[in-house]
């Protein structure tokens, strides 16, 4: 089967690292995404990765093994409006989306 | 518009009776999807649009769900004797192609529906 598995929660310190872990199980693959959804709003697009190694966009930095199945999404410097849900998507042989249930990051002062 | 609207924003109804939800994509954008989330859940896929081809209707959780999408563009969602359950946030979702490629999805804001 399909299945893409997350943490549920998480909680961090303003400042400090985070590392978001997502493993899955597709059949087929053709890469994963992070979005990011705040609390009563959508998702955003954050990542997309389909070849192995880490892609850094400022803050944010995604990372993938395909071998192992497993991402992760890295946030540094963390703010209080990173406080938010970070949904892993892996992405089958049909290109369709099979997402995960999000992580829920909550920040602390 | 310049992203994807949703309307209602809220919806609130009574056990048994019908609704509709609908949906505005990204103007140019063929793919269009409709997920379902539930309080603290991920999301749950309902149906797929893309360009003229026949949906994918896999994700329908039961025969009271139905979707059409006109001329290629608004879609609309209709729940028939709904149920508590299924009171959730239905979101809406469009790509610029769809149809086999990797593509990020623009999410609307979403409709809230709950069912008393």
């Amino acid at each position: 089967g399909q299945n893409i598995d997350q943490p549920t929660e998480m909680t961090a310190t303003e400042g400090a690292i985070v590392q978001i872990n997502c493993t899955y199980q597709t059949s087929g693959f053709n890469g994963l995404f992070w979005y990011q959804q705040h609390a009563g709003e959508a998702p955003t697009f954050l990542s997309y990765n389909v070849l192995d190694g880490l892609e850094e966009k400022g803050r944010f930095s995604s990372f993938l093994s395909r071998s192992k199945g497993y991402s992760y999404l890295l946030l540094k410097e963390l703010q209080m409006k990173d406080s938010a849900s970070y949904l892993c998507a892996g992405t089958d042989s049909n290109y369709q989306l099979i997402w995960g249930a999000g992580t829920k990051l909550i920040i602390k002062p | 518009g310049a992203g994807v609207s949703q309307s209602p924003s809220n919806k609130v109804t009574e056990k048994g009776k019908d609704v509709e939800l609908r949906c505005d994509p990204i103007s140019g954008h063929t793919a269009l999807y409709w997920y379902r989330q539930s309080l603290g859940q991920g999301l749950e896929f309902l149906i797929y649009f893309q360009g003229n081809s026949a949906p994918d209707k896999s994700g329908l959780p039961s025969d009271r769900f139905s979707a059409e999408r006109t001329g290629g563009s608004v879609s609309t969602l209709t729940i028939q004797r709904t149920q508590q359950e299924d009171s959730a946030v239905y979101l809406c979702a469009s790509s610029l192609l769809g149809g086999g490629g990797i593509e990020t999805q623009y999410f609307g804001p979403g409709t809230r529906l709950l069912v008393l």
